[in-house]
């Protein structure tokens, strides 16, 4: 992953409304991705996952897309909350090994 | 259900010492990851075990080492402390696929 220093790019999202997280992967041939919440502080909590022969998977209030065409993942929280304000990250598993690759992760911010 | 245990949460360290951050995985996960994580920073990929096997290696300093014991529990150890070696490390452990991270250990070298 690429360093961004402390300037994470920022989703600013009113409580009740969807949110809708995106991140890029490096691999096309990458064939498993995990999203991850991380509150401060603390370690990167599992979401959800998706393979890569799905399109979509969904879990409770959150939705993963993932497009090989464009190497493009997306997460979609529903009626987002307050609770839901941490950083998401999406971690792609380098295929043959034992190694995930951590995106970017997006700052999600709910306002009241 | 049983999490992926770190210790110790804490820790502070002079540079040029050595300081050793221990990783008990969720029970019957056959795979063992660490993580560095620096402010705002996502996690970097240090190294893994699989079976107590070393399997990866990402950007892992010689300084570094790593093993995993008989009990599965793991040990990053890490001599020569300098002062960017100031993270958050991250411990994970799987079964097949689904990664889960421990607490993490925030080591501060001074």
């Amino acid at each position: 992953g690429e360093s961004v220093g402390l300037h994470l790019p920022t989703l600013s999202v009113q409580e009740g409304d969807n949110s809708i997280i995106n991140c890029a992967y490096s691999n096309s041939a990458s064939d498993y991705f995990i999203w991850y919440k991380q509150e401060s502080g603390k370690g990167p909590q599992f979401i959800i996952d998706i393979r890569s022969n799905m399109d979509k998977r969904q879990g409770q209030r959150v939705t993963v897309l993932l497009n090989k065409t464009v190497k493009h993942l997306s997460l979609q929280i529903a009626a987002t909350q307050p609770g839901d304000s941490a950083v998401y990250f999406c971690a792609e598993k380098d295929p043959g090994t034992y190694k995930y690759i951590f995106g970017t992760g997006t700052r999600l911010k709910v306002l009241a | 259900a049983a999490g992926v245990i770190q210790s110790p949460r804490h820790l502070i360290k002079e540079k040029r010492e050595t300081a050793t951050l221990k990783c008990y995985p969720i029970p019957r996960h056959d795979t063992v990851y660490w993580y560095q994580q620096g402010p705002g920073q996502d996690p970097q990929f240090l190294i893994s075990f699989y079976e107590k096997m070393q399997s990866d290696k990402g950007s892992i300093p010689d300084r570094f080492s790593a093993q995993q014991f008989s009990d599965y529990h793991s040990e990053l150890n890490m001599s020569s402390l300098e002062l960017g070696d100031s993270a958050l490390y991250f411990c994970a452990s799987s079964l097949r696929s689904e990664q889960y991270f421990g607490p993490g250990t925030r080591l501060t070298v001074t």
